[in-house]
């Protein structure tokens, strides 16, 4: 069955350092990989997606991932973090042949001044 | 551009009261999705439905319908409301199929609590 595992519940990291969230998935054939962004209150915001091709994918707000088929890994990464980025950050699997999307338990980021 | 309407934003209901969410796209889409948000639970698919006429079980649809009422509106129901369904409810959609697989679109959600 298809799964996402994101093994970190909380990240704290300070103001302008840089910052990667874990993502791996397991899903049998290539798999369409998703990053989402909540705020406090709010729904869910596209960062990025894979779906073929160069396997490093850059997102808006300067996030970019990576993914690594031998891995089974998506993971996030921003070279200099800002205080807005403070969120709830979700990795999703999307399962073609059924169109549905598999989200992960997500990572909660909170950024120090 | 709207996007991905939910009404309402908030909502208390006494166990074993009934309600139905009510979820709008503009976007011409053909999937739509209920998901809901639970602490340290991520997103879990309730039920999809990836066409006017069509819908399908999630991960967990105990306790819950759907109704595909057009290709705009996707409605989720609970017939008979209890605590465990409290919860942040979010509502999506998406162009696949038939237009390649793509991300989906997420409503604002919502938030309800089941006394």
């Amino acid at each position: 069955a298809q799964s996402v595992t994101q093994p970190d519940i909380h990240i704290t990291v300070s103001e302008g350092a840089s910052l990667e969230l874990r993502c791996n998935y397991s899903y049998g054939a290539t798999p369409y990989l998703f990053w989402y962004v909540q705020s406090p209150g709010q729904g869910l915001q596209l960062l990025l997606k894979y779906f073929s091709g160069d396997t490093l994918v850059q997102g808006i707000k300067g996030f970019e991932a990576e993914f690594k088929r031998s891995q089974s890994s998506f993971n996030l990464r921003k070279p200099s973090v800002h205080w807005s980025d403070a969120a709830e950050y979700f990795c999703a699997v999307g399962t073609g042949g059924t169109y549905k999307y598999i989200f992960g338990t997500g990572t909660r980021l909170k950024v120090l001044a | 551009n709207a996007g991905v309407t939910q009404t309402p934003k908030f909502q208390v209901l006494k166990t074993g009261q009934s309600m139905t969410l009510q979820c709008a796209q503009d976007m011409n889409h053909n999937s739509m999705y209920w998901y809901r948000q639970d602490p340290g639970m991520g997103l879990r698919l309730i039920y999809y439905s990836a066409s006017e006429g069509t819908t399908d079980k999630g991960e967990v649809p105990n306790g819950y319908n759907v109704s595909r009422l057009n290709k705009r509106e996707f409605s989720l129901r609970l017939e008979s409301a209890a605590p465990s369904q409290t919860s942040v409810y979010f509502c999506a959609s998406s162009p696949s199929p038939g237009q390649g697989f793509t991300e989906a679109f997420f409503g604002q959600g919502t938030r309800l609590t089941v006394v």
